[in-house]
């Protein structure tokens, strides 16, 4: 069966500290790859995707950077984190089409 | 900018009532999704319907789809405390080059037992 695993769950971080999250995807080949920021009371904001190895796009220009070293890998990551930074953080993928998203269950980060 | 609204962006209604929601948007869609989220966690997609549809129904939920007027609604019929959650809705806009959806605000949900 397909799945999607997003870690940690929560994560506290000083400013300026560096941050890494990973999603990987189980149960398919070659989907298309996202990465959510959602902050409180608001709905979803797009940061990057992703249709295949090495291939990222950027929506938003901020302090947050992608790569997807492998198929069904997707990581975020900021040298050094904006206390802007904190939110919850979504990873989601989808098959090459125009079908649903299946979304890992977030990342609550939180910059102090 | 977000592409879909939902309104109201929050809603209080009994157990066994029906519950709806509406999401309008402002450029021409391939479909039109809707997603679920309790608190704290991802989001659970409900239902899909595509620009040439206008009515779908999976379970309790009917979702319909008006085109000229650029809006959808969802419908929760007999809601229970367990539907208690935020719902979303997305969409996959024509042109919009690779696949990507946008979400909207989302509308809360409280069913009260």
């Amino acid at each position: 069966s397909q799945t999607i695993h997003q870690w940690p769950a929560t994560l506290v971080q000083p400013v300026g500290s560096p941050l890494s999250l990973e999603c990987t995807v189980e149960g398919t080949s070659n989907p298309n790859l996202y990465w959510y920021r959602q902050a409180a009371g608001r709905g979803l904001q797009l940061l990057f995707y992703s249709v295949g190895i090495g291939q990222i796009s950027s929506e938003v220009p901020q302090n947050l950077s992608a790569s997807r070293p492998q198929d069904r890998q997707f990581i975020l990551s900021s040298k050094k984190l904006l206390l802007s930074d904190s939110g919850f953080y979504l990873c989601a993928w989808s098959v090459k089409g125009r079908g649903g998203y299946t979304f890992g269950s977030g990342t609550r980060l939180t910059v102090v | 900018s977000q592409q879909g609204e939902e309104d109201p962006q929050a809603l209080s209604i009994q157990e066994g009532e029906n519950a709806t929601m509406n999401c309008s948007y402002k450029t021409s869609i391939n479909n039109l999704q809707w997603y679920r989220q309790n608190s704290g966690r991802g989001l659970v997609h409900l239902i899909l319907i595509r620009s040439n549809e206008r009515e779908k129904h999976s379970g309790r939920l009917r979702v319909t789809l008006d085109t000229s007027k650029k809006s959808s609604s969802l419908l929760i019929t007999a809601s229970r405390a367990a539907d208690t959650a935020s719902y979303f809705c997305a969409t996959d806009a024509v042109g919009a080059g690779s696949y990507q959806l946008t979400f909207g605000k989302g509308t809360k949900l409280s069913v009260i037992p």
